[in-house]
């Protein structure tokens, strides 16, 4: 079993609509990344959170510790939100430099 | 502020040889990661520098390798490179040293393999 597990993994939406992507984890974690990478490769980190909910702009996140499970939600999506979605935890506290990635959940979101 | 900066964008070499990928980190940042993302597979961890030091490594062979300098730029080296070694190759900094600090990544060095 993964350690962190992204649903769904491709996601096909029409501009304006509400956009929720999960991401559940099994390992215990000091905090969750969400990260942004566009086609070209770059990678942009959009939140990092350890409890409760986060907003920038039109993205939420949120994180339920005791349910080892975070969601990215985008309101009024547009097309240029069309990138893939990763959530990444740090194991061991954050003590090991590393992190953990989910497989990412690929969005696009048609005009 | 400049971000993450990695060169070359795109390196082709031929398998056996060597190839050696840089990386300089956000001004004020000591933690320099590394991150190999193979076509159609995930993010994978690979090597973690903090003031010179390599502080932790992923699940590769001893070939891939790095170092970290007084200025806190990176190299990651591959040696003997495989056909499997194409992948985007995807540096990040952050301000601590640990995980639970935001990380800042480049736009990655591609590295093909023919």
């Amino acid at each position: 079993k993964n350690e962190v597990e992204q649903s769904p993994q491709n996601l096909t939406a029409q501009e304006g609509e509400f956009i929720t992507i999960n991401c559940s984890y099994s390992v215990g974690i000091s905090a969750l990344h969400w990260l942004q990478q566009h086609p070209g490769g770059g990678i942009v980190s959009l939140f990092m959170l350890s409890s409760g909910k986060k907003k920038h702009g039109r993205l939420i996140a949120t994180i339920n510790i005791q349910e080892k499970h975070s969601s990215l939600h985008i309101t009024a999506s547009h097309p240029r939100d069309s990138a893939v979605y990763i959530c990444a935890v740090p194991p061991d506290g954050g003590s090991q430099g590393n992190l953990i990635f989910g497989k990412g959940t690929k969005l696009s979101v048609k005009p | 502020e400049a971000g993450v900066t990695q060169s070359p964008t795109h390196l082709i070499k031929t398998r056996g040889q060597q190839a050696t990928l840089r990386c300089s980190p956000i001004s004020g940042h000591t933690s320099v990661y590394w991150y190999q993302q193979a076509l159609g597979l995930g993010l994978q961890f690979l090597l973690w520098y903090d003031e010179g030091e390599e502080r932790n490594r992923g699940n590769f062979p001893p070939r891939f390798s790095g170092r970290q300098f007084p200025n806190y730029s990176s190299e990651l080296n591959v040696n003997a490179l495989e056909l499997e070694d194409s992948a985007l190759y995807l540096c990040a900094s952050s301000v601590g040293a640990f995980s639970n600090q935001p990380q800042h990544f480049g736009d990655g060095t591609r590295l093909s393999i023919l």
